[in-house]
């Protein structure tokens, strides 16, 4: 398996304009997880889904921002208008049923390379 | 509210140095609580810990988790310029949600 993947990598874009993140989970993962990065706040929790349905979007800054999943492969956090305080890493990540610990930690939570977004 | 909290922030360390990094939790039904650790790039997963007591060993790091006390300690012993990298510990609780820390940035200089 080649692992969540996302893309882009790399978003340089201007205030104002839409901005698109895309990822693809591990197949089998019934999880989904959209995760924020900056230096001021760690690691924040945005959205995730579970079996393609959003289940807790209270993480998600405001309005601007948009999350879907409309099949098990592929997911997207849309930004609109964007702003220069989204400037950040976005990691994707997903997992299977979470509910069982497994000490081999193989069913545990996996990260995307991440897409750093620069908004001017 | 759930939380996790990470000491120290940020470390400078020689090579060959002994560390120990700390993680305090409060969560709710705890379930495990898992060390990652991030370079440049995406968080890689070192340790699921889910009993008290139980030391996790890989190579040079080892971890514990005391569940009385809601602290779990990752240790890395003879430490190389590779382990430099931000340390994140995580805790899942009873929802499907994970808690992660700020991270302790660990430099390890030559």
């Amino acid at each position: 398996d080649a692992g969540v993947i996302q893309s882009p990598r790399h978003e340089v874009t201007e205030m104002g304009q839409e901005v698109t993140l895309r990822c693809k989970p591990i197949s089998g993962h019934d999880y989904l997880f959209w995760y924020r990065q900056t230096m001021m706040r760690g690691l924040e929790l945005l959205i995730y889904f579970n079996n393609n349905v959003p289940i807790d979007d209270s993480g998600m800054p405001e309005d601007r921002f948009s999350a879907k999943m409309p099949n098990a492969s592929f997911s997207t956090l849309k930004i609109q208008p964007s702003e220069p305080r989204d400037s950040a890493v976005y990691f994707c990540a997903s997992s299977p049923p979470i509910f069982v610990p497994a000490p081999s930690g193989a069913n545990v939570l996996t990260f995307g390379a991440g897409s750093r977004l620069t908004v001017l | 509210e759930d939380k996790v909290v990470q000491s120290p922030l940020s470390l400078v360390v020689h090579e060959g140095d002994t560390v120990t990094l700390n993680c305090s939790y409060e969560v709710t039904n705890f379930r495990s609580l898992l060390w990652y650790k991030q370079e440049k790039k995406a968080p890689t997963f070192l340790f699921m810990l889910t009993s008290s007591g139980i030391e996790k060993k890989s190579g040079r790091l080892s971890s514990i988790l005391d569940k009385k006390e809601l602290f779990s300690i990752l240790n890395i012993t003879a430490t190389q310029t590779g382990d430099s990298a931000v340390y994140l510990c995580v805790n899942q609780g009873g929802s499907e949600k994970l808690v992660f820390g700020k991270g302790t940035k660990l430099t390890v200089n030559p």
